[in-house]
């Protein structure tokens, strides 16, 4: 069975544009994950979606982030206006109910 | 709030060494508690898991035993491998219902040979 996948793996864009990272979770996981990685501040939860809806996005930095899951096999976060501060690896990970979550391999982010 | 602490990285080994890296939690009701391990340029993988107070998990030679009364969850191994070399995070779930994960910060551990 497939892993969670993320694309792209990396991307490096220049400050002011706009960024979407993509993820397809396991297929019949339920849950749905966003996280971020730097070095400073270590491995963040941004939001998570259950069946499809947002439940928590506490942790989402500012305005200029924003995820959206529109089916169950796909979600997208975007950044919009990009900072150099926000270069991070990005993680999408999924899960069953209680169960454990699975990560994809990352996307690296690196904003000029 | 709830929260978890790892013992400061990094830590470097010989190879067939003993290892030991110290992971404290501090949360309301029972948690579940976990450790994954993130290899150079991949994702985060379980090694292993507890759900209950005095649970052991344990996988790939790696274990840790779940105690309520320290709030520790300390991560084992009794030989490390060169390939053992990788970044290490404790983690909580709060409760049973519950699906966020709160890590440590990660314990990066490097074995020579």
């Amino acid at each position: 069975d497939a892993g969670v996948i993320q694309s792209p793996r990396h991307e490096v864009t220049e400050m002011g544009q706009e960024v979407t990272l993509r993820c397809k979770p396991i297929s019949g996981h339920d849950y749905l994950f966003w996280y971020r990685q730097t070095m400073m501040r270590g491995l963040e939860l941004l939001i998570y979606f259950n069946n499809n809806v947002p439940i928590d996005d506490s942790g989402m930095p500012e305005d200029r982030f924003s995820a959206k899951m529109p089916n169950a096999s796909f979600s997208t976060l975007k950044i919009q206006p990009s900072e150099p501060r926000d270069s991070a690896v990005y993680f999408c990970a999924s899960s069953s109910y209680t169960d454990t979550q699975y990560f994809g391999p990352g996307t690296r982010l690196t904003v000029l | 709030g709830d929260s978890v602490t790892q013992m400061e990285g990094p830590v470097t080994l010989s190879e067939e060494a003993f290892l030991t890296i110290n992971c404290t939690y501090t949360a309301t009701g029972y948690p579940s508690l976990f450790w994954y391990v993130q290899y150079p340029g991949e994702g985060l993988q379980l090694l292993l898991k507890a759900t209950k107070a005095d649970d052991k998990g344990s996988n790939k030679g790696f274990e840790a035993t779940y105690r309520k009364e320290t709030t520790s969850f300390h991560l084992e191994k009794g030989s490390v491998q060169v390939s053992d070399s990788a970044v290490y995070f404790c983690a909580l779930r709060v409760s049973q219902g519950a699906q966020k994960l709160v890590f440590g910060q990660g314990t990066r551990l490097t074995i020579n040979p």
